[in-house]
């Protein structure tokens, strides 16, 4: 066990629906990642946030945000879905933002797109 | 930018034998690199990390690594497979230059053979 908690564990929705993931990290730690891993893109890093500001973007969509809170759990909110958005979501947590931290990952979100 | 490549989608080995993974990477900064484990429908977990220093790493289940610059490369390798080392093997490496976000590698997938 990480001491990232993740929930839903798993999302059954439409197409062109909302969804919100939600993620609480390790005690202490404050930086929250959120990455994306499907079959044909692999890992892909989505976005970064450290104490409540955003460090960093990756390969994010616009119809996807993101946000952490004062008490630095972090949520990922993707809109508008596509079936191409099925994939596992994580979120990893360090306790800085430096390169040499450890992210310590959660059990995922599956997200399932009809 | 950094890159990661793990060469090998598919690694079978013997129970007992040799495990050897291999990654290399591409930046143009010195890199700190990780290697992390996946077991099915679970999260990702640290096996280990070169930061700086000691170029050969030992990490969690008998797993080391060696970081070589002339090579670019971060190997991983175990002396003797076990049943439970069967998982995939994701390479991971940031730049420590600003952006702390892991690049991965498309991972490797080990079967162990009894």
């Amino acid at each position: 066990d990480s001491g990232v908690t993740q929930t839903p564990k798993h999302l059954i929705t439409a197409t062109g629906q909302r969804v919100t993931l939600r993620c609480s990290p390790r005690s202490g730690d404050l930086s929250v990642y959120w990455y994306q891993q499907s079959l044909d893109q692999g890992l892909q890093f989505l976005i970064h946030y450290y104490n409540g500001e955003e460090r960093a973007k990756g390969n994010i969509l616009e119809r996807f945000s993101a946000q952490q809170f004062p008490d630095l759990h972090s949520e990922l909110n993707l809109s508008s879905l596509e079936l191409g958005d099925s994939a596992l979501y994580f979120c990893a947590s360090s306790v800085g933002a430096g390169g040499p931290d450890t992210q310590y990952f959660g059990p995922g979100t599956r997200l399932t797109v009809l | 930018a950094q890159s990661v490549t793990q060469l090998g989608s598919h690694v079978s080995v013997s129970e007992g034998a040799l495990v050897l993974l291999r990654c290399n990477y591409s930046s143009s900064v010195p890199p700190y690199l990780f290697w992390y484990v996946q077991y099915p429908n679970q999260g990702l977990q640290l096996l280990l990390k070169y930061t700086t220093g000691a170029t050969l790493v030992k990490g969690i289940n008998g797993f080391e690594a060696e970081f070589k610059k002339s090579e670019t490369s971060f190997h991983l390798t175990k002396p003797s497979a076990h049943m439970s080392d069967a998982a995939e093997y994701f390479c991971a490496g940031n730049s420590g230059a600003g952006s702390y976000q892991l690049t991965f590698g498309k991972g490797t997938k080990l079967s162990v053979i009894p």
